[in-house]
């Protein structure tokens, strides 16, 4: 199947930090990624939807000012935590998908964030 | 989007088949089953997905009732690699993948 990558795959940081988190489709054109955020004993939540050029969908309740997304080419999608407090202390997964993206999706081995 | 509902746990034994239930009521006739599943600290990975036919892949195969109101994965002989959380997802075309707490496998010796 297809690889998406994810780095750094740990990051502890000290609070009120950014912290940058790249997500990479290694053999595939991914026109969408998705993040998502899972807290310990529970399921992944969606936070948003990023295509490729545009700007990135946020669900309900994500704070688009302290997870900023970008994704500037096919390969490429990058999760940016401003700001970091302790709470936003999570393991973050991103998915990409190539033009049937609703059907499969791949995802990534996940970034483990301890904020300090 | 239509939701699903699952066991929250259960067990097998290695080398032997597993069916793991989901039940999906509400589901409408445009909505695909798909299966993920998720090793512990890692990100998930795809298992199989069917719409209506049931569905065989190397991973496990998919059986879906007639009316689409529930389907059952099934791995054909457990391995302690196995243990998981499974997912059940409906998704449509451009529809995201909306995770519900999935079953916890777990494979005894």
């Amino acid at each position: 199947g297809a690889v998406v990558s994810q780095h750094p795959s740990r990051v502890i940081c000290k609070s009120g930090t950014s912290v940058k988190i790249e997500c990479r489709s290694l053999d595939f054109q991914a026109t969408t990624m998705f993040w998502y955020r899972q807290f310990p004993k529970q399921s992944l939540m969606l936070m948003a939807t990023s295509n490729e050029g545009s700007k990135a969908t946020y669900e309900q309740g994500v704070e688009k000012d302290k997870f900023l997304i970008n994704h500037a080419s096919l390969t490429l999608s990058t999760l940016t935590v401003t700001s970091a407090h302790p709470e936003d202390s999570s393991f973050y997964i991103c998915s990409a998908g190539d033009s049937s993206w609703w059907v499969t999706q791949y995802f990534g081995p996940g970034t483990r964030l301890t904020v300090l | 989007d239509a939701k699903t509902t699952q066991p929250n746990s259960m067990e097998s034994n290695e080398e032997e088949p597993v069916h793991l239930p989901c039940n999906h009521s509400t589901i409408s006739g445009t909505d695909y089953i798909h299966w993920y599943r998720q090793l512990p600290s890692q990100g998930p990975e795809y298992v199989i997905h069917g719409l209506t036919s049931n569905v065989n892949n190397r991973m496990a195969s998919l059986a879906i009732a007639e009316d689409r109101k529930s389907s059952t994965l099934i791995l054909h002989r457990a391995t302690l690699r196995d243990a998981a959380v499974y997912y059940c997802i409906l998704t449509h075309q451009g529809g995201k993948l909306i995770f519900g707490q999935g079953t916890e496998l777990s494979v005894k010796p």
